[in-house]
């Protein structure tokens, strides 16, 4: 346990469906990151929120869609997706952003149809 | 643009082997090091850091990296390994004035056999 979680664990979904992933930190971090990870791919940092304002968003389309209402919380929603976009995708937490250790939650594996 | 390699995508290793992995970075500026683990099934963990000091760090689990400036390398070493520690190993650098960013490597998948 790591004070990072993630639900769902597992989603599959349809290219005209919508989602939402959801994060939550219980370590009392300020700043909350999205990162893809595909197969044979390095990380891909997607988003971060420093005090629930976005600070980067790292080219990524705009069918993703981040959410940041508080410090704890972070939540990415989906919608018409494409099959590339299968990924496992996770969040991570720390004290601040781009200095210290990240904590990483168990991610959401993700299946477009 | 700053990248991170990591030169061995498999590694299969029998138990109480020598392990070192290789993490290289492209950056001439200041950078903080990370190698995280994932073991199957878990999340990703932090096995240690560097920022500054020592460029000999130590980490839990046994491990060990160390900064080389000059070669721009962290490399992961254990000296002996064990069935347990079958996971993928990941180098990661946060290049310091180059937006912050963690940027990580491609990982290294240790299988270590009994």
């Amino acid at each position: 346990e790591t004070g990072v979680t993630q639900t769902p664990r597992h989603l599959v979904m349809g290219m005209t469906n919508k989602k939402s992933l959801k994060c939550e930190q219980h370590l009392g971090h300020n700043a909350m990151y999205w990162y893809k990870q595909s197969a044979k791919k390095p990380l891909e940092l997607m988003f971060v929120y420093n005090f629930k304002e976005q600070t980067e968003n790292n080219s990524v389309p705009s069918r993703f869609s981040p959410e940041c209402p508080n410090s704890s919380h972070l939540f990415l929603h989906l919608h018409t997706l494409q099959p590339e976009d299968s990924a496992l995708y996770l969040c991570a937490s720390s004290q601040a952003p781009g200095i210290d250790e990240q904590f990483f939650g168990p991610g959401t594996r993700l299946t477009v149809l | 643009a700053q990248s991170v390699s990591q030169h061995n995508h498999h590694v299969i290793l029998s138990e109480a082997a020598s392990l070192e992995l290789g993490c290289n970075y492209s950056y001439g500026g200041t950078v903080n090091l990370f190698w995280y683990v994932q073991y199957p099934g878990q999340h990703l963990q932090l096995l240690l850091k560097y920022f500054s000091g020592d460029p000999l760090v130590k980490g839990i689990k046994g491990f060990e990296a160390e900064f080389i400036k000059s070669k721009f390398s962290f490399n992961l070493r254990k000296p002996s390994v064990q069935w347990s520690d079958t996971a993928e190993y990941f180098c990661a650098v946060i290049f310091t004035g180059g937006g912050n960013k963690l940027t990580f490597g491609t990982g290294t998948q240790l299988k270590v056999e009994l």
